[in-house]
């Protein structure tokens, strides 16, 4: 059965400090992955995928970066955190349908 | 472009009522959509409910259906009889199986089920 797993499960940062979010998948190779944010009261929206290693497509542009560096594992990162990073970020990855991750829920100060 | 607009929540029933929470799309650059309810119970991760990725055709599960409604591009959710059990946030959601595999999801509408 294929597991995914992300960390932190919650993130108090300052704004201007850098972030890093992980996100593993076990179980399945090759896998699509992606990056997914919600402001608190707002929509779901993807902001990154992958369909293989080394390979990031942006979707939408919110001052964050992405990386594969492994088959399994995705992280998203930024150098200077801004108030509005402020939400939930979902990682997922995809047959015909995709499966979340549990989420990591991060406040901005 | 494409989007996906649903009811807005909260929406409140009691229990062993019918519900319809309704879900509207556009798809102007998917050569075939396909459909999806995803649900986020309290405290647990956004899970799948059902899907449709053909036009025409219903999906079930849990006592809940949705049909794919290509000619008024509608989507809603339907259950004639809701539990308390029920009581979660529903995201329809419009996905893109091209080049990236895309999904564009509602706003979310969250149900609360009284006993």
């Amino acid at each position: 059965a294929q597991t995914i797993h992300q960390w932190p499960v919650a993130e108090i940062k300052a704004v201007g400090s850098p972030l890093s979010l992980g996100c593993t998948i076990k179980g399945k190779s090759s896998p699509n992955l992606y990056w997914y944010w919600q402001a608190t009261g707002g929509t779901l929206q993807q902001l990154f995928y992958s369909i293989t290693v080394g390979q990031v497509e942006s979707v939408v542009q919110l001052n964050l970066s992405a990386s594969r560096p492994k088959d399994d594992q995705f992280i998203l990162s930024t150098e200077k955190l801004l108030l509005s990073h402020s939400g939930f970020y979902l990682c997922a990855w995809s047959l015909s349908e995709q499966f979340f991750g549990p989420g990591t829920r991060l406040t901005v100060l | 472009g494409d989007s996906v607009t649903q009811t807005e929540g909260p929406v409140t029933v009691s229990e062993s009522e019918s519900l319809i929470i309704n879900c509207t799309y556009s798809a102007t650059s998917i050569a075939y959509p396909n459909l999806f309810w995803y649900v986020r119970y309290p405290g647990e991760g956004l899970q799948l409910l059902l899907k449709v990725i053909t036009a025409g055709q219903k999906g079930s599960s849990r006592g809940f259906e949705a049909t794919y409604n290509k000619e008024t591009t509608s989507f809603h959710l339907q259950k004639a009889s809701v539990q308390e059990s029920d009581s979660a946030v529903y995201y329809c959601a419009l996905g893109d199986w091209g080049s990236n595999n895309r999904i564009f999801f509602g706003d979310g509408t969250q149900l609360v089920v009284k006993p």
